[in-house]
């Protein structure tokens, strides 16, 4: 079955833009989280969505948001960009939550000038 | 808050065993991983281990968990170039709280 898979790939944003990454799970798949990923810091959790419920929310600024369709599909947003956003963006689906095996997509790699 | 360390980079010769560790401060943890990332790719689930576990094994992994210590490893035998990649490890309580990750040990295979 096909897995997760994230677009666009790659993003080249300036600051102060607002940018938007959608993701679609795996087929079955209801819970959607996402993670940033940076050198620094690591992988982050933002944020997990689960029947077109946010879930669980990680310690990021109001400026990053997500929805989930009823598909199953979600988008996040980010609002007001700075050049510390540039990271890559790592969307997981997984059955129903992190109690199931989360399976990872490729990843957006955002770029803020 | 909970918090997941690891070294950030090992290097081992092709065919030796690698082992990379990893400590977490959250005593609650119930569930820990660990996630290959290829270049490129998303995070690839290795395997895990539930905190009532001292050790899996998995083929060529091996698991081994210290909770006293709150100590984790991952043992590769017959290390390969192709198992070089970052190994991050991750711990979450039970429910459906969200997986905590360390920074990554960047493994590097020398032929």
């Amino acid at each position: 079955k096909a897995g997760v898979t994230q677009t666009p790939r790659y993003l080249i944003k300036t600051r102060g833009q607002q940018v938007t990454l959608s993701c679609s799970p795996i087929s079955g798949h209801r819970s959607v989280s996402w993670y940033q990923q940076t050198p620094g810091q690591g992988l982050q959790f933002l944020f997990e969505y689960f029947s077109e419920t946010q879930r669980n929310k990680g310690n990021f600024p109001g400026r990053f948001s997500g929805r989930q369709f009823s598909n199953s599909r979600s988008e996040m947003n980010v609002s007001t960009l700075e050049l510390g956003d540039s990271a890559l963006y790592l969307c997981a689906s997984s059955l129903a939550g992190p109690q199931n095996e989360q399976f990872f997509g490729p990843g957006t790699r955002l770029t803020v000038l | 808050g909970e918090d997941v360390e690891q070294s950030l980079f090992l290097s081992v010769r092709e065919g030796d065993s690698s082992v990379i560790n990893c400590t977490y401060t959250d005593s609650s943890s119930t569930y820990l991983y660990w996630y290959k990332q290829e270049p490129g790719a998303g995070l690839q689930l290795l395997t895990y281990i539930f905190s009532n576990m001292d050790m899996k094994q998995d083929q060529r992994l091996t698991v081994l968990l210290n909770k006293k210590d709150k100590h984790l490893s991952l043992r590769i035998a017959d290390t390969q170039t192709g198992d070089s990649a970052i190994y991050f490890c991750a711990e979450r309580a039970s429910g459906n709280t969200p997986l905590v990750f360390g920074k990554g040990t960047r493994l590097s295979v020398i032929a």
